[in-house]
């Protein structure tokens, strides 16, 4: 079964701080991986995915992660953070199977203050 | 271009009783997921529906069940209903036609409280 760790589950930082949300997953096949992020009173938003290629992507409003295999890794990362990230930040992992891909594995959720 | 949709938005049941959420895919996708939020929780998969069949199944009792429709529309039916299946029910969708089955879109979700 997929297992997926988020190491932090309560961040502050000030504006314009760099963040760094680590990420760890379990799973001997082959995933894609997601990060998604929940901002207050909205729904799941997807930010950034890897299915295959590039290890490094890019999300939206200037989120990236680096996906490291033999780590098993995921980190998501933004180098100057704003008022307007404070949210709850989610990790995912799915296996691909059958031409389609499997339900999403979640981890617990790091909740992201943002101090102005 | 419509998104997922979900409702009811809240809803307030007693013990034992049964619910029905209802969900309908964005526009072109065929597979809908379900997903349980407890509070402070990521969520958890319950199922998922392709061609009106459960595909795949999370680790949950058979009080939850599910159907799709030919419309690709989905139900989550809850029966004989728990404190603890108080959560915030997500819906899912992916696939299809000109879509790829590897990222999923998020409805807002239906807020249960079982009291």
């Amino acid at each position: 079964a997929q297992s997926v760790s988020q190491h932090n589950h309560h961040v502050i930082l000030s504006e314009a701080a760099s963040l760094e949300l680590g990420c760890n997953y379990s799973y001997g096949g082959t995933v894609n991986l997601f990060w998604y992020v929940q901002y207050p009173g909205q729904h799941l938003q997807l930010l950034l995915k890897y299915f295959s290629g590039d290890p490094l992507v890019k999300g939206i409003k200037g989120f990236e992660a680096e996906f490291i295999k033999s780590k098993f890794s995921f980190n998501l990362r933004k180098p100057s953070v704003q008022w307007s990230d404070t949210a709850e930040y989610f990790c995912a992992v799915n296996a691909r199977s059958g031409g389609g891909a499997d339900g999403l594995t979640f981890g617990k959720g790091t909740h992201l203050i943002i101090q102005p | 271009d419509a998104g997922v949709t979900q409702s009811p938005t809240h809803l307030i049941k007693t013990r034992g009783q049964q619910v029905t959420l209802r969900c309908s895919p964005k526009s072109g996708h065929d597979t809908v997921s379900w997903y349980q939020q407890a509070l402070g929780q990521g969520p958890q998969f319950i199922f998922q529906y392709y061609e009106e069949e459960e595909r795949q199944r999370g680790n949950f009792p058979d009080r939850f069940s599910g159907h799709q429709f030919p419309n690709y529309s989905s139900e989550l039916n809850v029966n004989a209903l728990l404190l603890g299946d108080s959560a915030l029910y997500l819906c899912a969708s992916s696939g299809g036609h000109l879509h790829s089955y590897n990222e999923q879109f998020f409805g807002p979700g239906t807020r249960l409280t079982v009291l």
